[in-house]
């Protein structure tokens, strides 16, 4: 079964301190990943994708995140964390199939301490 | 991008009534949509997928009775949530598929419904 994983329920992280939100998938094919978060009571802001071509892919509000297919992972990072970056963090895949559906991750909240 | 509204934001009812709720992509077409249920501190769960001019195609262990789906027009679907219980409570998010040149889901900003 398609699957994709987000090992950590939560990140705790210190403000100005690089951080790392894991995403891992089984999926096959090519399928295009996806980073989102999610303020409380809202819905999805869209962060990055990666479709095709350079691994590393750099997004919205200085988040980035590296596309390793050797390890099937989509891992979310950004070089200095702010506190505002305090919200939940979805990885969603779209195989490639035609159907256009999202596999999510189980969601990482984020937590960044001043 | 492409921006996608939700009608209303929140919303309380009483049991048994029935409670309509509309996204709509403001800015482009949307051949396909989604519907999604969200619990609190949980992930989202797809409830269904609607198809313009088509009947929706429901997620094993959705309700279609109880929950229909319209998309009658390539910017608009509607959720109805029908005799509405206390554990219909939830979030609700809609997404639109934006096509080429995009590839990607744009999300509605969600719906939340208290049924009393």
């Amino acid at each position: 079964a398609q699957s994709v994983a987000q090992p950590e329920d939560q990140v705790n992280v210190a403000e100005g301190n690089p951080l790392t939100v894991k995403c891992t998938y089984s999926v096959s094919g090519n399928p295009y990943l996806f980073w989102y978060v999610q303020y409380p009571n809202r819905g999805l802001q869209f962060l990055l994708k990666y479709i095709t071509g350079d691994n590393l892919v750099k997004g919205s509000y200085g988040f980035e995140a590296e596309f390793n297919k050797s390890q099937t992972s989509f891992h979310l990072k950004k070089p200095s964390a702010l506190v505002s970056d305090s919200a939940l963090y979805f990885c969603a895949v779209s195989p490639t199939s035609g159907t256009y559906k999202y596999i999510f991750g189980t969601g990482t909240r984020l937590k960044v301490l001043a | 991008g492409a921006v996608v509204s939700q009608h209303p934001s929140r919303v309380i009812c009483k049991s048994g009534t029935s409670v309509k709720i509309e996204c709509r992509s403001l800015d482009f077409q949307a051949t396909t949509m989604f519907w999604y249920r969200q619990f609190p501190k949980q992930s989202l769960m797809l409830m269904a997928t609607s198809n313009e001019g088509s009947k929706a195609t429901y997620e094993q262990g959705v309700e279609k009775d109880k929950f229909l789906i319209n998309h009658a027009s390539l910017t608009l679907s509607t959720l109805t949530v029908t005799s509405a219980h206390p554990e219909d409570s939830s979030f609700y998010i809609c997404s639109a598929w934006g096509g080429a040149p995009y590839n990607e889901q744009f999300f509605g900003p969600g719906t939340r419904l208290t049924v009393l």
